[in-house]
């Protein structure tokens, strides 16, 4: 069964701190995204990475960073964490497909981070 | 510029009814179109995608390239339908839409 974890389903933090998400995935695939869930603004990507070391910045990447060392893990850094930032984060994975385009994304079940 | 767009953010309808998923794409070239689904306090997950013509769970979703369309439809709502929708478009990384939360009522 493919898995795609995150180190916490819940997280609260306070604003200013750094804030470290975790997501480790046991299929080896090439690819891993973090996304931002928003109710009414759906899945807001903020960064992604197509190897170890690579990373792309998203539509959103103001205020994070991201750590790829290893295939099968995606760290998301939030530096200085601010209200604005709480938010359900999600973590996917998938395999590169033909044309360059993206096969099926396979998901975390997600950390709810709140920031006060 | 490439875009999804999901007209009802919130769409309820009765139990045993036909239900419709609206999912307009802008895009130049040949799209590879989804449709992800989110079950309460389930991980998001891949419901069907255009290339496969496939149904699954009863839904089936038609590319339609002269309306740019990708709605997603099932004859009769079943309770267990009830979930977040999300249509996506493949263009080197997914682009994704707003999502329509589908409410099925008894």
């Amino acid at each position: 069964d493919v898995k795609v974890t995150q180190s916490s389903r819940y997280l609260v933090k306070r604003t200013g701190e750094k804030v470290f998400l975790e997501c480790v995935q046991d299929m080896d695939h090439e690819n891993m995204f973090w996304y931002r869930q928003d109710p009414g603004l759906g899945l807001r990507l903020i960064y992604f990475s197509y190897d170890v070391k690579m990373k792309e910045k998203g539509d959103i990447p103001e205020g994070y960073s991201v750590s790829r060392e290893k295939k099968e893990r995606f760290s998301l850094i939030l530096e200085s964490a601010s209200t604005n930032q709480t938010s359900m984060y999600l973590c996917a994975s998938s395999q590169t497909g033909t044309r360059g385009s993206y096969n099926e994304q396979f998901f975390g079940p997600g950390t709810r981070l709140t920031v006060l | 510029a490439q875009r999804v767009t999901q007209p009802e953010k919130l769409l309820s309808v009765f139990k045993g009814a036909p239900v419709e998923l609206k999912c307009n794409y802008s895009y130049s070239g040949s799209p590879e179109l989804f449709w992800y689904v989110q079950y309460s306090r389930q991980r998001l997950q891949l419901l069907l995608r255009h290339i496969s013509r496939e149904s699954i769970k009863g839904f089936t979703a038609d590319l339609n390239k002269g309306e740019t369309s990708f709605h997603l439809k099932k004859p009769f709502a079943q309770e267990e339908d009830s979930a977040m929708y999300y249509c996506a478009l493949s263009n080197y990384q997914l682009i994704w839409g707003a999502g329509t939360k589908l409410i099925i009522k008894p």
